[in-house]
């Protein structure tokens, strides 16, 4: 298998603008997370999917962020606007899920650099 | 509140041994994971502790003690490659994941 596969790699945009991040989880996960990563904050979760249903969307920090996963093989972050302060490492991981509704471990994704002017 | 302590920075020597402690308070627990993450790159999976004790994978192993809500990542023989950021994460009763913020692993020669 490729591994989770993420894009753009890098995105450079000026703020205002809407940014989608792509994701491919892979086959066989049924849990997907989006995360965000900067060195201020640290790795922040913020919102994770099973079988493509939003389980917890707690930490998306505002409503300019919104995610889907259409089907079991492709996600979208977006940010519409996109702020400066959004600049960040955004990571998608995917897992399988165990007995108790719990999971295991993650595989990331290489992230996508995201800079905003 | 939900809490996770790591150490912010250690620095250890090649060849030699460096443990690197996690504390939490969390609500509930249903496992804890330690993660490695070089510089630029993404997070990947080190070792999974549900039960107390010592899981040893190779150089690296984990130790936890759920009563005293206390986590170990033990790494021997130190290698030039081992400098990286060392991540605790746990999972609540609610099966949310809980990070702490990492502890960077200097390895000097």
């Amino acid at each position: 298998d490729a591994g989770v596969i993420q894009s753009p790699r890098h995105e450079v945009t000026e703020m205002g603008q809407e940014v989608t991040l792509r994701c491919k989880p892979i086959s066989g996960h049924d849990y997907l997370f989006w995360y965000r990563q900067t060195m201020m904050r640290g790795l922040e979760l913020l919102i994770y999917f099973n079988n493509n249903v939003p389980i917890d969307d707690s930490g998306m920090p505002e409503d300019r962020f919104s995610a889907k996963m259409p089907n079991a093989s492709f996600s979208t972050l977006k940010i519409q606007p996109s702020e400066p302060r959004d600049s960040a490492v955004y990571f998608c991981a995917s897992s399988w899920g165990s007995s108790g509704g719990s999971y295991n471990e993650q595989f990331f994704g290489p992230g996508t650099r995201l800079t905003v002017l | 509140g939900q809490n996770i302590d790591q150490p912010t920075e250690m620095t250890a020597t090649e060849g030699a041994i460096v443990q690197i402690n996690c504390t939490y308070q969390t609500s509930g627990f249903n496992g804890l994971f330690w993660y490695q993450q070089h510089a630029g790159e993404a997070p990947t999976f080190l070792s999974y502790n549900v039960l107390d004790g010592l899981e040893e994978k190779g150089r690296f192993s984990s130790f936890l003690s759920r009563s005293k809500g206390y986590s170990y990542l033990l790494l021997k023989e130190l290698q030039m490659k081992d400098s990286a950021s060392y991540l605790c994460a746990v999972i609540d009763s609610n099966y949310q994941l809980i990070w702490g913020a990492g502890t960077k692993l200097i390895i000097k020669p």
